[in-house]
């Protein structure tokens, strides 16, 4: 089992431009979740899924488009990059929303 | 809504010294209570958790117990090494909510 996988690892980008960070899980997991990570933060999430073709916005939303279409895959889609989404992002899975979640690597993003 | 409260670190200690995190909640309803470790350039990882009151939940020398009527879930450890050096987070789940609740995490620096 690989658990859930992201990519890139690391990604800079200039402000307006566009971009998809990848993740896949192969535990079969229905749950799904975006977190970013910021210093005196701790994780806040993005957006979630409960199964494929269903998706729903977490506490920081705005600025982030997912899809779900597949149970492996939950791809994040940052539509036109700012400063201000310049963070550690963290995806994770689970069986269901209240079981331990399984988190990926990270992706960190700076957006200049 | 549901919330979580950690002390601010960092904490410094030496090698071998007792160690102890605190975490109170607010939930409304029956929370399941976790804590999670995240080692420098990695994603979270589940130490341990507790499902109902009185619980405790142990790993890796780690113990915290749930204790329902005065809502902690403190993390103690009674001979920290310099591998355990990390961020730790407090975190509960509620049924019916979309997620977990993170606390903003506590960064724990041990010294040999």
């Amino acid at each position: 089992n690989a658990g859930v996988t992201q990519t890139p690892k690391f990604q800079v980008l200039k402000t307006g431009q566009s971009m998809t960070l990848q993740c896949a899980q192969d535990m079969n997991h229905e749950y799904m979740s975006w977190y970013r990570q910021d210093p005196g933060m701790g994780l806040r999430l993005i957006h979630y899924s409960v199964g494929a073709g269903i998706t729903d916005q977490g506490e920081v939303p705005n600025g982030y488009n997912v899809s779900r279409s597949t149970t492996e895959d939950f791809p994040l889609r940052l539509l036109s990059a700012a400063p201000s989404q310049t963070s550690v992002y963290f995806c994770a899975s689970s069986y269901s929303r209240d079981n331990e979640q399984f988190f990926g690597p990270g992706t960190r993003l700076t957006v200049l | 809504g549901n919330s979580v409260t950690q002390m601010e670190g960092p904490v410094t200690l030496s090698e071998e010294a007792f160690l102890t995190i605190n975490c109170t909640y607010t939930a409304t309803g029956y929370p399941s209570l976790f804590w999670y470790v995240q080692y420098p350039g990695e994603g979270l990882q589940l130490l341990l958790k507790a499902t109902k009151a009185d619980d405790k939940g142990s790993n890796k020398g780690f113990e915290a117990t749930y204790r329902k009527e005065t809502t902690s879930f403190h993390l103690e450890k009674g001979s920290v090494q310099v591998s355990d050096s990390a961020v730790y987070f407090c975190a509960l789940s509620v049924i019916g909510y979309s997620t977990l609740t993170f606390g903003k995490g506590t960064m724990l620096l041990v010294s040999p």
